[in-house]
């Protein structure tokens, strides 16, 4: 069964410092997307990204963050700035056209500040 | 503003148990709603998914429902095994033109042998 791939798994970065956190969506899906969750809360979105653009973003999703598909299969998250308060587990999801098979999920990176 | 609330929180069954999860959202204008399996530290594993014309949905011992107009859904576990132990999460998604979504803050579910 096609699976989207996060790495790496575990980051951990000292605060201030910019991290970048790698996706490959399942191939044929067209909209991807990236949400969060802290420990203990929910799951949150952060932004989804259509046709090489952001489509749309949550008020989280701020100057320090951004996204890209560099080359057509990877589509990357990248926190300019680290702040304590951004430790979480990130997750990548990508889905098809039709919206017939809902959201397939990563199995996430945990982003650790120190 | 759309407002997703699982009931209950945490639940403890004996194995072989059939049980109920439960998930309301408070708009009912939703395209559809999507269960999710979360096991501890790991990503989301998707379990169902209900169009908004849909009433349900099966896939082995899960079986999801969704009420539209009470703004309710309702997964059903048939003869619980101590493997399903996890975290139960519903998500719903808008049918305006928001592209996200909207997640409950989950069930976690323990199966004791």
């Amino acid at each position: 069964e096609p699976e989207v791939t996060q790495t790496p798994s575990h980051q951990v970065t000292q605060m201030g410092q910019e991290v970048i956190l790698r996706c490959v969506p399942i191939s044929n899906h067209l909209y991807f997307y990236w949400y969060r969750q802290i420990l203990g809360q929910k799951v949150e979105f952060l932004v989804s990204f259509y046709n090489n653009e952001i489509s749309e973003k949550s008020e989280i999703f701020d100057d320090q963050f951004s996204v890209e598909r560099p080359d057509g299969s990877n589509f990357t998250l990248k926190i300019r700035s680290t702040k304590l308060e951004d430790s979480a587990m990130y997750f990548c999801a990508s889905r098809d056209w039709t919206d017939n098979y809902g959201y397939t999920f990563g199995s996430g990176t945990r982003l650790t500040v120190v | 503003k759309q407002e997703v609330t699982q009931i209950p929180a945490a639940l403890s069954v004996p194995e072989g148990e059939n049980l109920v999860l439960n998930c309301s959202f408070t708009d009912s204008a939703i395209y559809n709603l999507q269960w999710f399996r979360q096991d501890p530290g790991k990503g989301l594993t998707s379990l169902l998914l209900i169009q908004s014309s849909q009433r349900e949905q099966t896939s082995g011992r899960l079986n999801a429902s969704l009420d539209k107009s009470s703004g309710r859904s309702t997964l059903y576990i048939a003869a619980s095994q101590p493997g399903d132990s996890a975290t139960y999460l519903c998500a719903v998604k808008r049918v305006d033109s928001s592209y996200k979504l909207i997640f409950g803050s989950g069930t976690r579910l323990l199966v004791r042998p």
